[in-house]
């Protein structure tokens, strides 16, 4: 089945700076590959995504890169500030045909002022 | 109602007893999965329910863990003789239809902890 890997586990950052999270998928199958946040006592949240068809998403200090070829996508967080602090989580989907997704281990990005 | 509704929002259970977890999805939203998160980890699929089609339920770690979706709407996951090794946050979420690409919109979880 697909196997999704993150890194860094965890990321310290200044305010400001930017956050880069990396993941790669091992199914050449997967066609969909969404981004969560998830803040502490809470669910997961969708912030960006990015389909197969497209190489590049961006979405105000969000974006989020697909390389198929190599298997991997990112995601990009510029001018960071302290309420971007949360777990973000990278996934896949495609294998099964529907939406069911596979998601990484996480990274805990934590932003000082 | 607004996003997907979850309860208990905590539950502390003794090893061996049996526990239920309700989820009511998104209202319209036919596709309904489960997810499992235990301390420091990703969210590990559990089962996916879609329609009135049978459900996928090749993530159900043992026998033990078993889930029902009634009408097309409310899931509940009823985990039997509840081990310490089940005590994680169990995360359901639902979405529009069952094709790749659907928002997958998650609820606050069910903490459980088994002592």
């Amino acid at each position: 089945g697909e196997n999704v890997e993150q890194h860094p586990s965890t990321l310290s950052v200044q305010e400001g700076d930017s956050a880069v999270i990396k993941c790669t998928y091992s199914d050449s199958a997967s066609n969909y590959f969404p981004w969560y946040k998830q803040e502490l006592g809470k669910g997961p949240q969708l912030i960006i995504d990015i389909r197969s068809n497209v190489g590049e998403k961006k979405d105000q200090r969000i974006a989020v890169t697909l390389n198929k070829t190599a298997k991997h996508f990112s995601l990009h967080i510029t001018e960071t500030q302290p309420e971007d602090s949360a777990v973000y989580f990278c996934a896949a989907s495609g294998r099964r045909g529907y939406s069911t997704l596979t998601f990484g281990k996480g990274t805990m990005l934590l932003v000082s002022p | 109602g607004a996003g997907v509704s979850q309860s208990p929002s905590n539950k502390v259970t003794e090893k061996g007893k049996d526990v239920e977890l309700r989820c009511d999805p998104i209202s319209g939203h036919t596709a309904l999965y489960w997810y499992r998160q235990s301390l420091g980890q990703g969210l590990e699929f559990l089962i996916y329910f879609q329609g009135n089609s049978a459900p996928d339920k090749s993530g159900l770690p043992s026998d033990r863990f078993s889930a029902e979706r009634t009408g097309g709407s409310v899931s509940t996951l009823t985990i039997q003789r509840t081990q310490q090794e089940d005590s994680a946050v169990y995360l359901c979420a639902s979405s529009l239809s069952a094709g790749t690409g659907n928002t997958i919109y998650f609820g606050e979880g069910s903490w459980l902890t088994v002592v």
